[in-house]
């Protein structure tokens, strides 16, 4: 069975400060990984996704997560928080090749002025 | 191209009344998915497909029914609205890139539902 654990159901940062944002997967086979975003009152976008090409993912807006096996964790990190950066964000993980992804329960994001 | 549209954004219930949440895509792809999330408990799947003619169900399927007639459109029905299906409900279209296995998945905006 597949699982995701996010660590903290929210994190402030101030603007201009490192965001860092934790995931710890587990899976009996390799996995795929994904970080998603909600904005308020829209659906989930794709931030990144993991799959096994490389083991530090870049997504959009400035966003980039790490594989780590040993440590099982996908790690979402941002070296410099911004005020549009606020919304919830999701880790999720799929064994690929079909559609069934668990989700984590979230972790939202503030950012302070 | 739309992507995942959801109609309605929101709706009210009573007890015990039913009703049919829409969902439609226009991406052509085969899986479609409907989740609820609930605070602190991030996305449960509640039933899915993989093609026309082919629902099943996932984590949370109880008081839901779903039918998949055409590749575009995948409804999501409760047969007697009960508070504990007070929610935002998710639709997702998905596809697997050919040659990596990998599989993506492209959410509507939500529908907010209060059963009362």
């Amino acid at each position: 069975a597949q699982s995701v654990t996010q660590l903290g159901s929210h994190v402030s940062v101030s603007e201009g400060a490192l965001v860092l944002l934790r995931c710890n997967y587990s899976s009996s086979v390799p996995p795929y990984l994904f970080w998603y975003v909600q904005y308020p009152n829209q659906g989930l976008q794709l931030l990144l996704k993991y799959t096994s090409a490389a083991t530090l993912v870049k997504g959009i807006n400035g966003f980039e997560a790490e594989f780590k096996k040993s440590e099982t964790s996908f790690h979402l990190t941002k070296p410099s928080a911004h005020m549009s950066d606020a919304a919830e964000y999701f880790c999720a993980v799929s064994r690929g090749g079909g559609f069934k992804t668990i989700f984590g329960a979230g972790t939202r994001l503030f950012v302070k002025a | 191209n739309a992507g995942v549209t959801q109609t309605p954004k929101f709706q009210v219930l009573k007890t015990g009344q039913s009703m049919t949440l829409q969902c439609a895509q226009d991406m052509n792809h085969e899986y479609m998915s409907w989740y609820r999330q609930d605070p602190g408990m991030g996305l449960r799947l509640i039933h899915y497909s993989v093609g026309a003619g082919i629902t099943d169900q996932g984590e949370v399927p109880n008081g839901y029914n779903v039918s998949r007639s055409t590749t575009e459109d995948f409804p999501l029905r409760l047969l007697s609205a009960a508070p504990s299906q007070t929610s935002v409900y998710f639709c997702a279209s998905s596809y697997t890139r050919p040659g990596t296995g990998v599989t993506e998945a492209f959410f509507g905006q939500g529908t907010r539902l209060t059963v009362v």
